[in-house]
């Protein structure tokens, strides 16, 4: 079974555009969650998607937005990009929404730079 | 929310001898305790997970204990090897939800 795929891997954009970043998960996984990871702040949770809506969402600003499809691929987006937003983004798929065996799987990431 | 907080950040030993990673957690409705091993330029990958109604859990030279009542879980690597050298997370998450709270990280370094 293939695992998370997420593109690009890499991305170099500067402040004040805009970004969409890209994840499949896992064959039959539903949940979709991203995480910003940065040296300073670690692993932050960001919004998790489930049959295409949004469940549950971290405290991060606005800008950062998502969306999912009805073969659960999701994409998020960042608008108006700042110095900061420069991060590793990781996407996690599992088979559902919660419960008790409901492991988490990481993708690559992709790994954004702001200018 | 619920807060992690993980220790050491950095933790060196001599390859064959045991790492100890601690963490603790502040809510009590969290039900799964999950740690990740990040090696560079990777993913975090699941190395082993233990939920509330249990104590210990063994995967061979990985083991991982939970303390409900002190909310404090930890990581034990015993016979360490070279290749263990990673970012080691811990995590927490709530009953009911699906999103991870992270621990900082512990930077293990194996000397062989």
């Amino acid at each position: 079974k293939a695992g998370v795929t997420q593109t690009p891997r890499y991305l170099i954009k500067t402040r004040g555009q805009q970004v969409t970043l890209s994840c499949s998960p896992i064959s039959g996984h539903r949940s979709v969650s991203w995480y910003q990871q940065t040296p300073g702040q670690g692993l932050q949770f960001l919004f998790e998607y489930f049959s295409e809506t949004q469940r549950n969402k971290g405290n991060f600003p606005g800008r950062f937005s998502g969306r999912q499809f009805s073969n659960s691929r999701s994409e998020m987006n960042v608008s108006t990009l700042e110095l900061g937003d420069s991060a590793l983004y990781l996407c996690a798929s599992s088979f559902k929404l919660a419960g008790a065996y409901n492991e988490q799987f990481f993708g690559p990431g992709t790994r954004l730079t702001v200018l | 929310g619920e807060n992690v907080e993980q220790h050491p950040s950095t933790l060196s030993v001599q390859e064959g001898d045991s790492a100890v990673i601690k963490c603790t957690y502040s809510d009590s409705a969290s039900n799964y305790f999950p740690w990740y091993k990040q090696e560079l330029g990777k993913r975090p990958q699941l190395i082993i997970d233990i939920r509330s109604n249990v104590g210990e859990k063994k995967d061979q030279r990985i083991a991982v204990t939970l303390n409900k009542t002190a909310k404090h879980f930890s990581l034990h690597i015993t016979e360490t090897q070279p290749e263990d050298s990673a970012v080691y997370f811990c995590a927490a998450r709530e009953t009911g939800a699906n999103n991870l709270f992270f621990g900082t990280g512990t930077r293990l370094t194996v000397i062989p």
